[in-house]
């Protein structure tokens, strides 16, 4: 079985933009979940979607945003970056909401 | 009373030691226990699991011990190579997957 699979793996965007980030996730798993990791840092929760549906939601601002498809698959939308939004962003999925996650590479986005 | 604790923060170990990585949670609720190990640039991958019927799982150089009554279980990572030299991440989730949580995170390196 393929695993999480994640794109772009690397983007650099400037202050002000906007990015979406895209996550497949292993067949036949429902839930995907988004993390925030920062140098140094643990894994900042972002938000669940089961079934095309918000779950659970971390403590980050509107300006990050979610959504999942029927396939599965999930983006999640960061509008006007800033600087502090560097990161690694990482993306779960598991066959259960709550389930035994698998993670993808993340994605690496660098705001200059 | 959704946190989970980790400590230490870092380790240093001898190659061939013993590396011990102690977690404690609060909520009672939480039934499923794994271990995330995560090497730098990647996501964090699945390492061992354990649920409170058993009170230790052991798969190759790697064991979870689990104390229900304390709420903590730690990893134990027998013989330790400089390979294992990684952050690990403990994490609790409860029965109904409406909350899966994350200790900050150990980084453990192992000298040769």
């Amino acid at each position: 079985k393929a695993g999480v699979t994640q794109t772009p793996r690397y983007l650099i965007k400037t202050r002000g933009q906007q990015v979406t980030l895209s996550c497949s996730p292993i067949s036949g798993h429902r839930s995907v979940s988004w993390y925030q990791q920062t140098p140094g840092q643990g894994l900042q929760f972002l938000f669940e979607y089961f079934s095309e549906t918000q779950r659970n939601k971390g403590n980050f601002p509107g300006r990050f945003s979610g959504r999942q498809f029927s396939n599965s698959r999930s983006e999640m939308n960061v509008s006007t970056l800033e600087l502090g939004d560097s990161a690694l962003y990482l993306c779960a999925s598991s066959f259960l909401a709550g389930g035994s996650k698998f993670f993808g590479p993340g994605t690496r986005l660098t705001v200059l | 009373q959704q946190q989970v604790k980790q400590s230490p923060q870092s380790l240093i170990v001898q190659k061939g030691g013993i590396s011990i990585i102690n977690c404690a949670y609060e909520n009672t609720a939480f039934d499923y226990f794994p271990w995330y190990q995560q090497f730098p640039g990647k996501g964090p991958a699945l390492l061992i699991a354990i649920r409170p019927d058993v009170s230790e799982k052991k798969e190759g150089r790697f064991t979870i011990s689990f104390n229900k009554s304390a709420k903590q279980f730690s990893l134990h990572i027998m013989d330790s190579q400089p390979g294992d030299s990684a952050t690990y991440f403990c994490a609790a989730s409860d029965n109904y997957g409406q909350n899966f949580v994350f200790g900050p995170g150990t980084r453990l390196s192992v000298l040769p």
